[in-house]
């Protein structure tokens, strides 16, 4: 079975600042990897997700990046912090067929004052 | 309308009873259907997945799927405290997983 383990596990950043969140997986080869952020009251929002080294999809515009530079590592970054990047961001794997069962990580939770 | 909406406010049940969780969604030609479970300040972890109409057992819980209707719902039965949690659903369509808001439910001892 896969592992997923993330980094930091809490974060206070202020308003700004860089951010470089890492996510690696362990137990699985060529995964599925994605990012989403939870912010209170909103749900699970997909972020980014890769299907391979080099390969970054973007949902929704905003100023985080993602970066895939092996294929079980997958780095959440931002040159600039808003007060709105504060959340609850995991890191999960999946297979990436339709019938993708997605395993998440523990999650970073970032808050920035 | 959103893609995946799950009913709002927390669900008290007593212990031993069977606590019952809705979610619907839009695309039509989503295949598969996923439950998780989320202790707060937790990551969320998978319950269950069903992607055939009817029903699939897991222990205590059943997922049951309507393709026609669009709604999967999830059954605790014999809901005990440590089922306390924020309930998810997830769909997958367009390549991604799309999450309900999730379901709060609260296990009253």
């Amino acid at each position: 079975s896969q592992t997923i383990h993330q980094w930091p596990a809490t974060l206070v950043q202020p308003v700004g600042s860089p951010l470089s969140l890492e996510c690696t997986v362990e137990g699985t080869s060529n995964p599925n990897l994605y990012w989403y952020r939870q912010a209170a009251g909103r749900g699970l929002q997909l972020l980014f997700y890769s299907v391979g080294i080099g390969q970054i999809s973007s949902e929704v515009p905003q100023n985080l990046s993602a970066s895939r530079p092996q294929d079980r590592q997958f780095i959440l970054s931002s040159k600039k912090l808003l007060l709105s990047d504060s959340g609850f961001y995991l890191c999960a794997s999946g297979t990436g067929s339709f019938t993708d069962t997605q395993y998440f990580g523990p999650g970073t939770r970032l808050t920035v004052l | 309308q959103k893609e995946v909406e799950q009913n709002s406010g927390p669900l008290s049940v007593p212990e031993g009873a069977i606590a019952s969780l809705n979610c619907t969604y839009s695309d039509r030609g989503s295949q598969s259907f996923f439950w998780y479970r989320q202790y707060s300040g937790k990551s969320p972890e998978l319950i269950m997945f069903i992607y055939s109409n009817g029903d699939k057992e897991d222990g205590r819980f059943t997922a049951q799927l309507n393709k026609a209707s669009q709604y999967v719902s999830l059954l605790i039965r014999d809901s005990q405290p440590s089922d306390s949690a924020t309930y998810l659903c997830a769909v997958n369509g367009n390549n991604r997983l799309a999450f309900g808001k999730g379901n709060q439910v609260v296990v009253i001892p």
